[in-house]
């Protein structure tokens, strides 16, 4: 059963709107929370995370919220930008030393 | 500064055969890690190393062993290949647990085809 869900499988957004990309997961002892951003050809690359502990964390245009009681997260992106085009996967992790657990992604299209 | 280089890029087997993928760090990480991505999935994990000469399982580690002879290398063997084990394979490291400030950082990945 998917720990970790990303319900849409893709989103479409204009230019200079905001995207907001959504996260849903199931196990309680998730304490980390994590998105990264792919390319076609790429590796993941790391954007931004939020602890447990926290409600919301910022980083530029980018804003993580977390509802614990819900056990969702999004991601928002204001303003979305060309480059923001990507597949965006979510992850968590629990206390313990092994990896991350990651959603399917949500491919964001920025439309011009 | 290359981060975390897999070797090879792209690489067809036959059913059977066997191989070796490398994964090499520059960055000094202590804990590395191995995930495949089948299409339309997520990332799982199928083996790590919190150290050198340190391995453990992950969620998927059937028909695949790992070695960390070295702390800069986690090297991924696939000792008879099958078709189900066609993926892309990404190798990843992190100084700690790779949270927070100090996430994992992936390679490029390795497409690999089994026919």
């Amino acid at each position: 059963d998917q720990q970790v869900k990303q319900n849409s499988p893709s989103l479409s957004v204009q230019e200079g709107r905001i995207s907001i990309l959504n996260c849903d997961y199931t196990n309680s002892m998730f304490d980390y929370f994590l998105w990264y951003k792919k390319y076609p050809a790429e590796g993941p690359t790391f954007l931004i995370s939020i602890s447990s502990i926290k409600d919301k964390n910022e980083d530029g245009r980018f804003t993580v919220f977390l509802n614990k009681s819900a056990k969702h997260l999004s991601l928002h992106i204001v303003p979305s930008q060309p480059g923001d085009s990507a597949v965006y996967f979510c992850a968590a992790k629990g206390g313990g030393a092994d990896g991350l657990t990651f959603g399917k992604g949500t491919h964001l299209i920025i439309q011009p | 500064n290359a981060g975390v280089t897999q070797t090879p890029k792209f690489r067809v087997l036959k059913t059977g055969q066997s191989m070796t993928l490398l994964c090499a760090q520059d960055m000094n990480h202590e804990y590395m890690y191995w995930y495949r991505q089948d299409p339309g999935m997520g990332l799982r994990l199928i083996h790590y190393s919190v150290g050198e000469g340190t391995t453990a399982k992950g969620e998927v580690p059937d028909g695949y062993n790992v070695s960390r002879l070295k702390k800069q290398n986690f090297l991924l063997g696939l000792e008879s290949a099958a078709p189900s084990q066609t993926s892309v394979y990404f190798c990843a490291s992190s100084r700690s647990t790779g949270t927070g400030n100090q996430p994992q950082h992936f390679g490029d990945g390795t497409r690999l085809s089994i026919l």
